[in-house]
C-alpha cells in the first residue's frame, strides 16, 4: 500500500526565505506527483505536476524535484512572501485498474512572518 | 474557462438523513474524483468516475454512493448520516483521455462542499 509522508508538519520561517518542503512516499511505481496548495476551509490549487520520467518543474518562485528511485520529491520556495502561508499538499498518482487516484501526504502547514 | 464547481458550499444535516452533493467539472473533462477530507484522516479518496462508470473506489461503506450524468457532472450521495461523516468534500476533474495518459494527467479541484452534521 502506498504511503506518503510530508516532513515538517508545519513550519514557521520569515519572510524573504528559502524553503524546502519535503514529500516521501513508498512505492516507486507512480504515473506522476503534483504540488498543491491549500488556503484554509478551501479547495486545493494546483501549484505543480511533475511526470515520472522528469526529473523538476518550475513555476516562477517554485520548483518541485523528483527523485522516483528514491521516493522522494521536494517543493523549493524562493523568496517566501506572507501571502505563500498555506498548506501545500504532495500527492502521487498510482497505477490502479487504469483508474486515476491520488494518494495524499498529510501536509505541511507553513506559515511566514512578514 | 470556468473551473471545477462544486454545490453547494456548505450543508448542515442531522444524524441518519441523507445528502447529496453536485459537481461540474471543467469543459471537457471526463474524469471526476470525490475525497473526504477531515482533520484526523486527511484526504481520503472516495470515488472515481470516468465516462459515467465507477472505475475507483476507496475504502469506504457502501453508505457512500456516487453517480456521473452523460455530460460529465457528478454526484455523491451519503445515506443514513453519522456524525463522522462531517468533513470537507473536494470533487477533482481531469481530462485524462484514456488509460494510456495518466502520465500527463493532473488534477483540478473545487472549492468542496463543508458538511456538518448535528
Amino acid at each position: 500500500k502506498q504511503e506518503v509522508t510530508q516532513i515538517p508538519a508545519a513550519l514557521s520561517v520569515p519572510e524573504g526565505e528559502n524553503l524546502v518542503l519535503n514529500c516521501s512516499f513508498t512505492d516507486s511505481a507512480i504515473y506522476n506527483l503534483q504540488w498543491f496548495r491549500q488556503d484554509p476551509g478551501k479547495g486545493l490549487t494546483s501549484l505543480l505536476l511533475i511526470q515520472s520520467s522528469q526529473r523538476e518543474q518550475t513555476s516562477g518562485r517554485l520548483n518541485a524535484s523528483l527523485d522516483k528511485s528514491s521516493g522522494r520529491s521536494t517543493l523549493y520556495i524562493a523568496a517566501s512572501q506572507p501571502g505563500d502561508s498555506a498548506t501545500y499538499l504532495c500527492a502521487v498518482r498510482l497505477p490502479n485498474n487504469a483508474g486515476n487516484m491520488l494518494t495524499f501526504g498529510g501536509g505541511t502547514r507553513l506559515m511566514v512572518k512578514p | 474557462k470556468a473551473g471545477v464547481t462544486q454545490t453547494p458550499r456548505y450543508l448542515i444535516k442531522t444524524r441518519g438523513q441523507q445528502v447529496t452533493l453536485s459537481c461540474s467539472p471543467i469543459s471537457g473533462h471526463r474524469s471526476v474524483s470525490w475525497y473526504q477530507q477531515t482533520p484526523g484522516q486527511g484526504l481520503q479518496f472516495l470515488f472515481e468516475y470516468f465516462s459515467e462508470t465507477q472505475r475507483n473506489k476507496g475504502n469506504f461503506p457502501g453508505r457512500f454512493s456516487g453517480r456521473q450524468f452523460s455530460n460529465s457532472r457528478s454526484e455523491m450521495n451519503v445515506s443514513t448520516l453519522e456524525l463522522g461523516d462531517s468533513a470537507l468534500y473536494l470533487c477533482a476533474s481531469s481530462s485524462q483521455l484514456g488509460a494510456g495518459d495518466l502520465m500527463n494527467t493532473e488534477a483540478f479541484f473545487g472549492q468542496g462542499t463543508r458538511l456538518t452534521v448535528v
